[in-house]
């Protein structure tokens, strides 16, 4: 398997930054995404790095270290809708059976207070 | 117009019954994907299709079988239920390209099935 390391959980309040951080080990890295997935509700996509860098989708940043094997997800001007798990997943290149094969951290559980 | 759609949303059985999640992507998407997620919200992958061919088979008991009519439907069923079976069971899809990335692979994902074994 793969070891995709976050944490548990995070706490902030309304109009703050928060970087929720992951790590991973594998092999054959292929990209790495981040989903926000409600209490309750599907996991919805984020954002996707492959190469090294910061990805800037409005009040969502994603960076990415290969090298390191670590990314971070960067969330600023936090609202109350921002409370929920945030899971990091890695893809890994392959064949056959491991194509498009995503691999999913344990999520870390942001709650944004007033 | 909804992108992945699932049914039940919520199933609630006994043990040792059989039952099925019906799973329907509009998207034109060419591969589906069934996942397991347990009481801790880990997100593990069970089985995924490409047009129609099982592509991955993770080490699931083979009371579960996956079936994909066509490339828009990837039903599982599931038998002899268990009480560890209880969990919320997600499809999703995605359009991968062989030996490429990039966000044509995005997984969307259905809203889920809420299965409870008592």
């Amino acid at each position: 398997g793969q070891n995709i390391d976050q944490p548990t959980e995070m706490t902030a309040t309304e109009g703050a930054i928060v970087q929720i951080n992951c790590t991973y080990q594998t092999s054959g890295f292929n990209g790495l995404f981040w989903y926000q997935q409600h209490a309750g509700e599907a996991p919805t996509f984020l954002s996707y790095n492959v190469l090294d860098g910061l990805e800037e989708k409005g009040r969502f940043s994603s960076f990415l270290s290969r090298s390191k094997g670590y990314s971070y997800l960067l969330l600023k001007e936090l609202k109350m809708k921002d409370s929920a798990s945030y899971l990091c997943a890695v893809r890994r290149l392959g064949r056959g059976s491991t194509l498009g094969r995503l691999y999913f951290g344990r999520g870390t559980q942001l709650t944004v207070w007033p | 117009d909804t992108a992945v759609s699932q049914t039940p949303k919520y199933l609630v059985t006994q043990m040792g019954n059989d039952k099925s999640i019906k799973c329907e992507q509009n998207l034109g998407h060419d591969t589906m994907y069934w996942y397991k997620q347990d009481s801790k919200k880990f997100l593990k992958i069970m089985f995924s299709y490409n047009n129609k061919e099982l592509i991955i088979n993770e080490t699931v008991p083979n009371r579960f079988s996956p079936k994909s009519p066509d490339k828009a439907h990837l039903n599982l069923h599931i038998n002899s239920l268990e009480l560890g079976d209880s969990a919320v069971y997600f499809c999703a899809s995605s359009r991968p390209r062989l030996g490429a990335g990039g966000p044509t692979d995005t997984q969307y994902f259905g809203p889920g099935t809420r299965l409870t074994v008592l």
